[in-house]
């Protein structure tokens, strides 16, 4: 089985401030991994992905995030919070044979002025 | 490149009735799947399709079932509708069958059944 935990449902960020959203995964094999952004009303973006190539994946609107092995972990940074980063985030996983995605809680994301 | 598009794009049933909803995949796509998201279950997932194939299958309830046209075109159906049934149903289409490949959503069908 896999599974994704995101912790902290609701997260507050100032602008201008680190965005650190925190993303660990149990799989029995490697698996591939995915960041996904949703604004209101609207369906999932691809913000990044993992897939065994470089552990440290650039993404869209600069974020990042890194893949560690030994922690099971995929944490999603951005440098400078911006007000249109305001969102829910979802870190999702899938591997080999297994063609689902599957997600996290989810983080919501507010930047404060 | 269109965008995968899903209608319609809220729809309000009333318990036991069934609701059709519809997905057009990014053209050249041949993998067609759908998650249904709530509040308190989050994302889940429901069915993959893939050349007119069910390829996998969620945990859900017989009710929910799905099928995939030649053009990858794909619908959803839920029967005898349930309260809890009201969600935002979400589709996402990929080029293949690979699982690094990445799945591109459409903006989903809000179903609220009352």
């Amino acid at each position: 089985a896999q599974s994704v935990t995101q912790l902290g449902s609701h997260v507050s960020v100032s602008e201008g401030a680190l965005v650190l959203l925190r993303c660990n995964y149990s799989s029995s094999v490697p698996p591939y991994l995915f960041w996904y952004v949703q604004y209101p009303n609207q369906g999932l973006q691809l913000l990044l992905k993992y897939t065994s190539a470089a552990t440290l994946v650039k993404g869209i609107n600069g974020f990042e995030a890194e893949f560690k092995k030994s922690e099971t972990s995929f944490h999603l940074t951005k440098p400078s919070a911006h007000m249109s980063d305001a969102a829910e985030y979802f870190c999702a996983v899938s591997r080999y044979g297994n063609n689902r995605l599957a997600f996290g809680k989810g983080n919501q994301v507010v930047v404060i002025p | 490149k269109a965008g995968v598009t899903q209608t319609p794009r809220y729809l309000i049933k009333t318990r036991g009735q069934q609701v059709t909803l519809s997905c057009s995949p990014i053209s050249g796509h041949r993998s067609v799947s759908w998650y249904q998201q709530t509040p308190g279950q989050g994302l889940q997932f429901l069915f993959e399709y893939f050349s007119e194939t069910q390829r996998n299958k969620g945990n859900f309830p017989g009710r929910f079932s799905g099928r995939q046209f030649s053009n990858s075109r794909s619908e959803m159906n839920v029967s005898t509708l349930e309260l809890g049934d009201s969600a935002l149903y979400l589709c996402a289409s990929r080029p293949g069958s690979g699982n690094q490949e990445t799945q591109y959503f459409g903006p989903g069908t809000r179903l609220l059944v009352l």
